[in-house]
């Protein structure tokens, strides 16, 4: 049964340019979180997702971070215009049900320059 | 303020010898989760732990919870090299509507030397 898939691994772009991420959660999990780590903030909630639908997008730095939920497949997470502050690594994360444990998918280790 | 506050962040032990993770919550959380993230991996899930007094044991880690003294503990028995890695612990919020969220620690560094 394949994991949480997450691309690109690996992102490389230039400040001000536009970034999507994006995420397949688990067949059958209805919740699906994005998640950002860095040394220095370590490990962050961005948005969480209940069925497609966003519950809570506190944890989004500003409105330069969007993120989607088309379908129970897939989710993306959009940063435009990208700020050198915006490097580091960006999980997915999906559970069945809120309560139960979380699977992360690999990240997308992101590079602003 | 919700705060999950984890001790030591750093870790240094020698093979064989034993230690003690401490993870402090703040609230009247159900379930603490502990995971696992090696060097430029993703986060593993250890062990869930659903209600005061569980404890749970995989190999040489295992976790316990006091929800009564908001406290759960991972303890390492005669560690070994590949132990070595870092090691979160989470709350799950359980009020208002934010009931999917963890509140995750800032991780210990474990780094177990021969």
């Amino acid at each position: 049964d394949a994991g949480v898939i997450q691309s690109p691994r690996h992102e490389v772009t230039e400040m001000g340019q536009e970034v999507t991420l994006r995420c397949k959660p688990i067949s059958g999990h209805d919740y699906l979180f994005w998640y950002r780590q860095t040394m220095m903030r370590g490990l962050e909630l961005l948005i969480y997702f209940n069925n497609n639908v966003p519950i809570d997008d506190s944890g989004m730095p500003e409105d330069r971070f969007s993120a989607k939920m088309p379908n129970a497949s897939f989710s993306t997470l959009k940063i435009q215009p990208s700020e050198p502050r915006d490097s580091a690594v960006y999980f997915c994360a999906s559970s069945r049900q809120g309560y139960n444990e979380q699977f992360f998918g690999p990240g997308t280790r992101l590079t602003v320059l | 303020e919700l705060k999950v506050e984890q001790n030591p962040l750093f870790l240094s032990m020698q093979e064989g010898k034993n230690y003690t993770i401490y993870c402090n919550y703040s609230t009247t959380s159900d379930r603490l989760y502990w995971y696992r993230q090696d060097p430029g991996k993703s986060l593993e899930s250890l062990f869930v732990l659903l209600s005061n007094g569980a404890v749970k044991q995989e190999g040489r880690l295992m976790a316990s919870l006091d929800t009564k003294a908001r406290l759960s503990t991972l303890h390492i028995t005669a560690a070994v090299h590949d132990l070595s890695a870092t090691y979160f612990c989470a709350e799950r919020m359980n009020y208002g509507g934010s009931q999917g969220n963890l509140i995750f620690g800032k991780g210990t560094k474990l780094s177990v030397k021969p």
